[in-house]
């Protein structure tokens, strides 16, 4: 997707340790947030961040972390992952109100 | 915050037919209104999206409606391709000052050839 990539695109980790995922912009766009997607579920937003350093809880936050120090980079953190957060994480970025987020390419994560 | 509702989970439909699908919100200050198609493997992209002061919206083949009185809009596709199949989410705008969007769950869409 034009603008913003996520990596790793695919992770396989252990229960209880931590894991960081990243998302990067080339958009210069404000607002950054990460959603995970599961079966019977769609998207549910974990976090959010309106600008540098500034951040919020969406409606699934329980478990992870989020920074983001520079505009075009917003990383999510599992403290100790679970078998729980097994899933596919989204990262998306909007520009203003009101338009669409554009969304990556998403990062299969499997927790063993 | 805002609850998104959406049916059906699973559409198949003659190539050619129309195909619509529903959904429900509940904030009633929910002010913006995207669908995105999500083909396997890929991100969701956004294919159409329509704002409260609008009622309908068309693009080609795609078009959206919106009841605000009812609190639900609708995706219609006609003419459908194979192309089409995928899973289509529409999502509303929750009111405050971060521009979340609270996605529906999703409507696998199967055109069959």
């Amino acid at each position: 997707d034009a603008g913003i990539t996520q990596s790793p695109r695919h992770k396989v980790t252990e229960t209880g340790t931590p894991v960081t995922l990243r998302c990067h912009q080339t958009e210069n766009h404000r607002y950054m947030y990460w959603y995970r997607q599961d079966p019977g579920h769609g998207l549910r937003l974990i976090h959010y961040s309106y600008g540098v350093k500034d951040t919020d809880k969406g409606e699934v936050s329980d478990g992870y972390s989020v920074s983001r120090s520079k505009t075009e980079d917003f990383l999510l953190t599992l403290e100790s992952a679970t078998s729980s957060q097994t899933s596919v994480y989204f990262c998306a970025i909007s520009e203003s109100d009101p338009v669409g987020y554009t969304f990556g390419s998403g990062t299969r994560l499997t927790v063993v | 915050g805002e609850n998104v509702e959406q049916h059906p989970s699973t559409l198949s439909v003659q190539e050619g037919d129309s195909a619509v699908i529903k959904c429900t919100y509940s904030d009633s200050a929910s002010n913006y209104f995207p669908w995105y198609k999500q083909e396997l493997g890929k991100g969701p992209q956004l294919i159409i999206d329509i704002r409260s002061n609008v009622g309908e919206k068309k693009d080609q083949r795609i078009a959206v409606t919106l009841n605000k009185t009812a609190k639900h809009f609708s995706l219609h596709i006609t003419e459908t391709q194979p192309e089409d199949s995928a899973v289509y989410f529409c999502a509303a705008r929750s009111s405050g000052s971060a521009r979340q969007l609270t996605f529906g769950s999703g409507t696998q869409l199967t055109v069959l050839p």
